[in-house]
């Protein structure tokens, strides 16, 4: 099993969608979760951090489950600008190690 | 915003050849990092630098890699004979804490090394 595994999309949505992703995790002893958006040949960019009571930034919603680990991101009301590869990350406990998934893709039409 | 700062951002060099990629961190971080990735594929973690020493490693990261802090701003990958599966963007990061505690990542714009 991949240690962090994703829905490679793409996903294809009209502007004002509502656009869910969700990632899984296989190591229990994960700590930290993080939700980075790439753009074509650049580089990671932090979106938001994960916390378990869930949290919301603006358009975005975080969710994570620890029991299912399973992590997700609600992206409301899309805009063309949110078209990009949408990355989970996690870090185990006392790691230094950050494991990327290998990215949902969305595209945002007019 | 402070940045993380690569150089160069393109590299290209013959097979067998060694590079050096470049980072400065930013300036109060303290844990460091090289990361890759192959075109169309995932970001791989290869290194993380703290206190002056590696703090832990992947699989990728064999005795060709090494990483190096040699004058307290730059970080430095260097890759002693690189082989075309070497060709890949190489993305420097830091962090102020560590990024277990929920501490971000900053990327710099990342090296493009293609081995001929």
């Amino acid at each position: 099993r991949k240690e962090v595994e994703q829905d490679p999309g793409p996903f294809n949505v009209p502007e004002g969608a509502t656009v869910a992703f969700n990632c899984t995790y296989s190591n229990s002893a994960s700590q930290s979760f993080f939700w980075y958006r790439q753009d074509c040949r650049k580089e990671p960019k932090l979106l938001m951090s994960v916390y378990s009571s869930g949290n919301e930034d603006g358009r975005f919603t975080a969710q994570l489950n620890r029991a299912s680990q399973y992590i997700s991101l609600l992206i409301r009301d899309s805009k063309l600008s949110d078209s990009a590869t949408y990355l989970c990350v996690v870090n185990k406990a006392g790691g230094f190690k950050t494991i990327f998934g290998a990215g949902t893709r969305l595209f945002v039409k007019a | 915003e402070p940045e993380v700062t690569q150089t160069p951002s393109h590299q290209v060099t013959q097979m067998g050849q060694e590079v050096i990629l470049r980072c400065v961190p930013i300036s109060n971080h303290l844990y460091f990092y090289w990361y890759r990735q192959i075109l169309g594929q995932k970001v791989e973690f290869l290194v993380s630098f703290y206190n002056n020493e590696i703090s832990e490693k992947s699989e990728i990261f064999d005795d060709q890699f090494s990483v190096e802090r040699p004058d307290g701003s730059n970080f430095t990958l260097k890759i002693r004979s690189t082989k075309l599966e070497d060709s890949a963007m190489y993305f420097c990061a830091s962090s102020e804490r560590l990024t277990a505690t929920n501490e971000k990542l900053f990327f710099g714009s990342g090296t493009q090394l293609s081995v001929l």
